[in-house]
């Protein structure tokens, strides 16, 4: 048990609609990190929170955005859904921002889009 | 930018059979490098990692150094058993412009452990 907790571990979801994916960072971690896992492009980096506030962007498309709130929990959230965005989605947390700790994954949420 | 090459997979082996996943990196600056594996129907879970060059992860009976001179990080166990089936992922972090850090993966290699 790595102590990032995530859920919904599984969600099935019609197209177009908007789903919210929840993210319990370890405790004493201020980084908290979402990832995409789909079989098409492999494990993908959509974006980094550091204490509530943004710190880096990857793949993230405009229909997706996320927030970490004071409580250092964060979500991701997804709109417009198209089949393409059924994937793994894995929230992972940190200590820090930078230097050189480790980040640790959740179970992931598994998001079927029909 | 960073960038890690892994060893296609799929790999099958026979129990008790030595192991070794290639995977080789490019970054900027100094990364740290990981080895990641998921299990059937599971998340990513840390194996090993090494911080600088010349250092040796280990866990679990894996081990990979770190070899800056190849930009290396091969993972490697001497004796596979049926439970070490899973997928493994070769990642690492880098500062990049921002001071931001992430894992860049690989793209995974499957192993299968026959009995």
């Amino acid at each position: 048990d790595s102590g990032v907790t995530q859920t919904p571990k599984h969600l099935i979801t019609a197209t177009g609609q908007r789903v919210t994916l929840r993210c319990s960072p370890r405790s004493g971690d201020l980084s908290v990190y979402w990832y995409q896992q789909s079989l098409d492009q492999g494990l993908q980096f959509l974006i980094q929170y550091y204490n509530g506030e943004e710190r880096a962007k990857g793949n993230i498309l405009e229909r997706f955005s996320a927030q970490q709130f004071p409580d250092l929990h964060s979500e991701l959230n997804l709109s417009s859904l198209e089949l393409g965005d059924s994937a793994l989605y894995f929230c992972a947390s940190s200590i820090g921002g930078q230097g050189r700790d480790t980040i640790y994954f959740g179970e992931g949420s598994w998001l079927t889009v029909v | 930018g960073n960038s890690v090459t892994q060893m296609e997979g799929p790999v099958t082996l026979s129990e008790e059979a030595f192991l070794t996943i290639n995977c080789t990196y490019t970054a900027t600056g100094y990364p740290s490098l990981f080895w990641y594996v998921q299990y059937p129907g599971e998340g990513l879970q840390l194996l090993l990692k090494a911080t600088k060059a010349d250092d040796k992860g280990s866990n679990k009976g894996f081990e990979a150094t770190y070899r800056k001179e190849t930009t290396s990080f091969h993972l490697e166990k001497g004796s596979v058993q049926v439970s070490d089936s899973a997928v493994y992922f070769c990642a690492l972090t880098s500062i990049s412009s921002g001071s931001a850090r992430q894992l860049t993966f690989g793209s995974g290699t499957q192993l299968t452990v026959l009995p």
